[in-house]
Protein backbone atom coordinates (compact mmCIF):
# COMPACT_ATOMS: atom_id res chain seq x y z
CA UNK A 1 0.00 0.00 0.00
CA UNK A 2 0.94 3.52 -0.34
CA UNK A 3 3.00 4.82 2.69
CA UNK A 4 1.84 7.58 4.41
CA UNK A 5 3.98 10.69 4.14
CA UNK A 6 5.50 12.83 7.25
CA UNK A 7 3.34 15.90 8.09
CA UNK A 8 5.53 16.84 10.95
CA UNK A 9 6.45 20.71 11.01
CA UNK A 10 10.57 21.02 10.42
CA UNK A 11 12.62 23.52 11.90
CA UNK A 12 16.04 23.47 9.96
CA UNK A 13 18.78 25.13 11.54
CA UNK A 14 22.64 25.65 11.61
CA UNK A 15 24.93 24.34 14.01
CA UNK A 16 25.80 26.77 16.63
CA UNK A 17 22.16 29.02 15.96
CA UNK A 18 19.66 28.71 18.66
CA UNK A 19 16.67 26.77 18.04
CA UNK A 20 12.88 27.98 19.13
CA UNK A 21 9.99 24.81 19.52
CA UNK A 22 7.01 25.87 19.82
CA UNK A 23 3.58 24.26 21.11
CA UNK A 24 0.11 24.86 21.35
CA UNK A 25 -1.69 23.14 24.45
CA UNK A 26 -5.26 22.01 24.32
CA UNK A 27 -6.24 22.05 28.05
CA UNK A 28 -6.23 25.01 30.22
CA UNK A 29 -6.74 22.67 33.20
CA UNK A 30 -3.07 20.82 32.72
CA UNK A 31 -0.89 21.13 35.23
CA UNK A 32 2.25 20.06 34.19
CA UNK A 33 4.32 20.03 31.01
CA UNK A 34 6.85 17.92 29.54
CA UNK A 35 9.35 18.31 26.41
CA UNK A 36 10.49 15.21 24.78
CA UNK A 37 13.20 14.48 22.23
CA UNK A 38 12.65 11.10 19.55
CA UNK A 39 15.39 10.38 17.64
CA UNK A 40 14.83 8.30 14.91
CA UNK A 41 13.99 4.38 16.20
CA UNK A 42 13.96 5.40 19.32
CA UNK A 43 11.63 6.22 22.07
CA UNK A 44 11.06 9.72 23.19
CA UNK A 45 13.13 10.79 25.77
CA UNK A 46 12.51 13.22 28.89
CA UNK A 47 14.57 16.87 28.20
CA UNK A 48 12.73 19.05 30.22
CA UNK A 49 9.68 19.93 32.32
CA UNK A 50 7.73 22.63 33.87
CA UNK A 51 4.33 22.73 36.37
CA UNK A 52 1.71 25.45 35.49
CA UNK A 53 2.74 27.55 38.34
CA UNK A 54 5.81 28.72 36.59
CA UNK A 55 6.56 30.63 33.50
CA UNK A 56 9.91 29.73 32.68
CA UNK A 57 12.66 27.06 33.72
CA UNK A 58 16.30 26.44 32.58
CA UNK A 59 18.20 23.29 32.04
CA UNK A 60 21.19 23.02 30.58
CA UNK A 61 21.32 24.21 27.03
CA UNK A 62 17.81 24.41 27.14
CA UNK A 63 15.01 26.65 28.51
CA UNK A 64 11.08 26.25 28.49
CA UNK A 65 8.88 28.75 28.88
CA UNK A 66 5.07 28.77 29.31
CA UNK A 67 2.54 31.21 28.63
CA UNK A 68 -0.67 30.01 29.83
CA UNK A 69 -2.74 32.86 28.76
CA UNK A 70 -2.58 31.92 25.13
CA UNK A 71 -1.54 28.41 26.18
CA UNK A 72 1.22 27.93 24.67
CA UNK A 73 4.79 26.24 25.58
CA UNK A 74 8.08 26.72 23.68
CA UNK A 75 11.68 25.09 23.76
CA UNK A 76 14.78 26.63 23.05
CA UNK A 77 17.91 24.91 22.80
CA UNK A 78 21.19 27.25 22.76
CA UNK A 79 23.95 26.62 20.32
CA UNK A 80 22.40 23.80 18.41
CA UNK A 81 24.41 20.85 17.50
CA UNK A 82 24.06 18.01 15.36
CA UNK A 83 23.02 15.70 17.86
CA UNK A 84 19.79 17.80 18.26
CA UNK A 85 18.45 16.78 15.09
CA UNK A 86 15.32 14.91 16.38
CA UNK A 87 11.04 15.07 16.21
CA UNK A 88 10.51 16.86 19.45
CA UNK A 89 7.45 16.48 21.08
CA UNK A 90 5.44 18.41 24.16
CA UNK A 91 2.55 17.00 26.33
CA UNK A 92 0.41 18.29 28.60
CA UNK A 93 -0.21 16.18 31.83
CA UNK A 94 -3.35 16.43 33.37
CA UNK A 95 -4.40 15.39 37.14
CA UNK A 96 -7.89 14.96 37.73
CA UNK A 97 -8.53 11.98 39.66
CA UNK A 98 -4.90 10.79 40.87
CA UNK A 99 -3.18 9.71 37.64
CA UNK A 100 -1.51 11.75 34.73
CA UNK A 101 -3.02 11.73 31.63
CA UNK A 102 -0.57 12.73 29.03
CA UNK A 103 -1.36 14.34 26.03
CA UNK A 104 1.15 14.15 23.26
CA UNK A 105 1.41 17.18 20.38
CA UNK A 106 2.27 15.87 17.21
CA UNK A 107 5.80 16.92 16.81
CA UNK A 108 8.24 18.81 15.16
CA UNK A 109 11.13 17.79 13.27
CA UNK A 110 14.42 19.34 14.30
CA UNK A 111 17.16 19.54 11.36
CA UNK A 112 20.34 20.90 12.02
CA UNK A 113 23.11 21.36 9.75
CA UNK A 114 26.80 21.46 10.36
CA UNK B 1 18.81 -3.31 32.44
CA UNK B 2 18.71 0.59 33.98
CA UNK B 3 15.37 1.70 31.08
CA UNK B 4 12.10 0.85 29.83
CA UNK B 5 12.75 -2.88 27.73
CA UNK B 6 10.59 -4.04 25.27
CA UNK B 7 10.31 -6.83 23.28
CA UNK B 8 10.58 -7.83 20.15
CA UNK B 9 11.91 -4.58 18.85
CA UNK B 10 10.69 -5.71 15.49
CA UNK B 11 7.68 -7.79 14.70
CA UNK B 12 5.69 -8.64 11.00
CA UNK B 13 2.82 -10.49 10.99
CA UNK B 14 0.54 -11.70 8.60
CA UNK B 15 -3.30 -9.99 8.96
CA UNK B 16 -5.65 -11.82 10.90
CA UNK B 17 -2.83 -13.49 12.97
CA UNK B 18 -2.68 -12.48 16.89
CA UNK B 19 0.59 -10.75 18.39
CA UNK B 20 1.96 -9.89 21.97
CA UNK B 21 4.19 -7.20 23.08
CA UNK B 22 6.12 -7.44 26.06
CA UNK B 23 6.89 -4.58 28.12
CA UNK B 24 9.78 -4.66 31.11
CA UNK B 25 9.51 -1.38 33.00
CA UNK B 26 12.12 0.46 35.47
CA UNK B 27 12.62 -1.14 38.65
CA UNK B 28 10.61 -0.09 41.07
CA UNK B 29 8.19 1.71 38.66
CA UNK B 30 4.25 1.32 39.64
CA UNK B 31 3.18 3.01 36.91
CA UNK B 32 2.80 1.39 33.45
CA UNK B 33 1.48 3.12 30.17
CA UNK B 34 1.14 1.84 26.25
CA UNK B 35 0.94 4.06 23.65
CA UNK B 36 0.96 3.88 20.00
CA UNK B 37 2.72 6.10 17.72
CA UNK B 38 1.73 5.83 14.01
CA UNK B 39 4.21 7.17 11.02
CA UNK B 40 4.70 10.99 11.88
CA UNK B 41 2.38 11.19 13.93
CA UNK B 42 2.30 11.65 18.17
CA UNK B 43 1.65 9.78 20.71
CA UNK B 44 -1.67 7.47 20.88
CA UNK B 45 -2.73 6.53 25.17
CA UNK B 46 -4.15 2.86 25.18
CA UNK B 47 -3.60 2.01 28.71
CA UNK B 48 -2.31 2.76 32.04
CA UNK B 49 -1.36 0.46 35.05
CA UNK B 50 -0.94 1.66 38.40
CA UNK B 51 0.19 -1.46 41.26
CA UNK B 52 -2.89 -3.25 41.88
CA UNK B 53 -5.71 -0.88 40.92
CA UNK B 54 -8.07 -1.76 37.97
CA UNK B 55 -6.22 -0.76 34.55
CA UNK B 56 -7.21 2.57 32.83
CA UNK B 57 -8.49 1.27 29.57
CA UNK B 58 -9.99 4.18 28.18
CA UNK B 59 -7.62 4.18 25.17
CA UNK B 60 -7.53 1.12 23.61
CA UNK B 61 -9.33 1.53 20.42
CA UNK B 62 -11.35 -1.95 19.70
CA UNK B 63 -11.89 -5.14 21.90
CA UNK B 64 -8.92 -7.14 19.90
CA UNK B 65 -6.54 -4.88 21.98
CA UNK B 66 -6.18 -6.07 25.82
CA UNK B 67 -3.20 -5.81 28.16
CA UNK B 68 -2.36 -7.44 30.68
CA UNK B 69 0.37 -6.55 33.78
CA UNK B 70 1.14 -8.66 36.91
CA UNK B 71 1.48 -6.91 39.78
CA UNK B 72 4.56 -4.15 39.31
CA UNK B 73 6.21 -5.90 36.62
CA UNK B 74 6.25 -7.07 33.71
CA UNK B 75 2.91 -6.22 30.85
CA UNK B 76 1.88 -7.60 27.86
CA UNK B 77 0.25 -5.94 24.95
CA UNK B 78 -1.61 -8.55 23.13
CA UNK B 79 -3.35 -7.57 19.69
CA UNK B 80 -5.90 -10.02 18.37
CA UNK B 81 -6.95 -10.64 14.75
CA UNK B 82 -4.58 -8.16 13.63
CA UNK B 83 -5.88 -5.42 10.79
CA UNK B 84 -3.23 -3.43 8.68
CA UNK B 85 -4.38 -0.12 10.49
CA UNK B 86 -3.00 -1.71 13.77
CA UNK B 87 1.08 -1.31 11.55
CA UNK B 88 2.67 1.10 14.22
CA UNK B 89 5.04 1.52 16.76
CA UNK B 90 3.92 0.36 20.18
CA UNK B 91 5.59 2.17 23.07
CA UNK B 92 5.59 1.23 26.48
CA UNK B 93 6.49 3.85 29.37
CA UNK B 94 6.64 3.69 33.54
CA UNK B 95 7.07 5.91 36.14
CA UNK B 96 7.92 5.94 39.73
CA UNK B 97 3.91 6.90 40.34
CA UNK B 98 1.12 8.32 38.84
CA UNK B 99 1.52 11.83 40.27
CA UNK B 100 1.51 14.96 38.08
CA UNK B 101 5.25 15.34 38.49
CA UNK B 102 6.69 11.87 37.57
CA UNK B 103 7.85 12.00 34.24
CA UNK B 104 7.50 8.96 31.85
CA UNK B 105 10.51 6.88 31.05
CA UNK B 106 10.01 5.60 27.70
CA UNK B 107 11.28 1.89 25.77
CA UNK B 108 12.46 1.92 22.23
CA UNK B 109 9.25 0.74 21.28
CA UNK B 110 8.28 -2.44 19.57
CA UNK B 111 7.71 -1.29 15.51
CA UNK B 112 4.25 -3.71 14.33
CA UNK B 113 4.10 -4.33 10.40
CA UNK B 114 1.11 -6.38 9.17
CA UNK B 115 1.06 -7.62 5.76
Amino acid sequence: GESVGLHLPTLSVQEGDNSIINCAYSNSASDYFIWYKQESGKGPQFIIDIRSNMDKRQGQRVTVLLNKTVKHLSLQIAATQPGDSAVYFCAEIFFPSGYSTLTFGKGTMLLVSP
Amino acid sequence: GAGVSQSPSNKVTEKGKDVELRCDPISGHTALYWYRQRLGQGLEFLIYFQGNSAPDKSGLPSDRFSAERTGESVSTLTIQRTQQEDSAVYLCASSLASGSNQPQHFGDGTRLSIL
